[in-house]
């Protein structure tokens, strides 16, 4: 089955560059829309935003001007780059696969699976 | 964006109990909503899409309900292995939007 593992540093420094890769085993890359999700510690889920296998992408209006999610079919892979990162983007960042299933008139979507998640922590 | 509220935020049970959790949403979704479970140091583990389908694998006491703007998550005969934090998230729109979790604490 479809396995994801996130990668990259765990620690950044304030006013720096967040900058996380998604693989994708078990499964192909394409036909989907891939998301980045966060949760600071203690507190609740933060979509960031998706990237089509394509490469077309959407960002969460609120992150919108420090994010940046691209992909590399070829390495089974996707990227998340968040700018001037402060103490606040602490945080577990996930990567997960977006399904949407059409049946008939009806669209069914859910985020199945999702990596095991990585800690980011932003400080000097 | 769509707010999702969730009630409780945190409700203490024994093995055994009927749970229900409820999700409301700021605005009509139809049936785009989605469960999740999620355990201490552990991603999201999806149980319920579509309002109502049963994610394969997940266990028949787990069952989801609603439309529009309100939803339920229920537990007909709490396990030990669900006490969990558990979260709906929305679909409709753009951004997706999650609620702020519902804690299921062992009384």
């Amino acid at each position: 089955q479809v396995q994801l593992q996130e990668s990259g540093p765990g620690l950044v420094k304030p006013s720096e560059t967040l900058s996380l890769t998604c693989t994708v085993s078990g499964g192909s890359i394409s036909s989907y829309y891939w998301s980045w999700i966060r949760q600071p510690p203690g507190k609740g889920l933060e979509w960031i935003g998706y990237i089509y296998y394509s490469g077309s992408t959407n960002y969460n209006p609120s992150l919108k001007s420090r994010v940046t999610i691209s992909v590399d079919t070829s390495k089974k892979q996707f990227s998340l780059k968040l700018s001037s990162v402060t103490a606040a983007d602490t945080a577990v960042y996930y990567c997960a696969r977006e399904v949407t299933l059409i049946r008939g008139v009806i669209m069914e979507n859910w985020f199945d699976p999702w990596g095991q998640g990585t800690l980011v922590t932003v400080s000097s | 964006d769509i707010q999702l509220t969730q009630s409780p935020s945190f409700l203490s049970a024994s093995v055994g109990d009927r749970v229900t959790i409820t999700c409301r949403a700021s605005q009509g979704i139809s049936s785009y909503l989605a469960w999740y479970q999620q355990k201490p140091g552990k991603a999201p583990k999806l149980l319920i899409y579509a309002a109502s389908t049963l994610q394969s694998g997940v266990p028949s006491r787990f069952s989801g309900s609603g439309s529009g703007t309100e939803f339920t998550l229920t537990i007909s005969s709490l396990q030990p292995e669900d006490f969990a934090t558990y979260y709906c998230q929305q679909f409709n729109t753009y951004p997706r939007t999650f609620g702020p979790g519902t804690k299921v604490d062992i009384k």
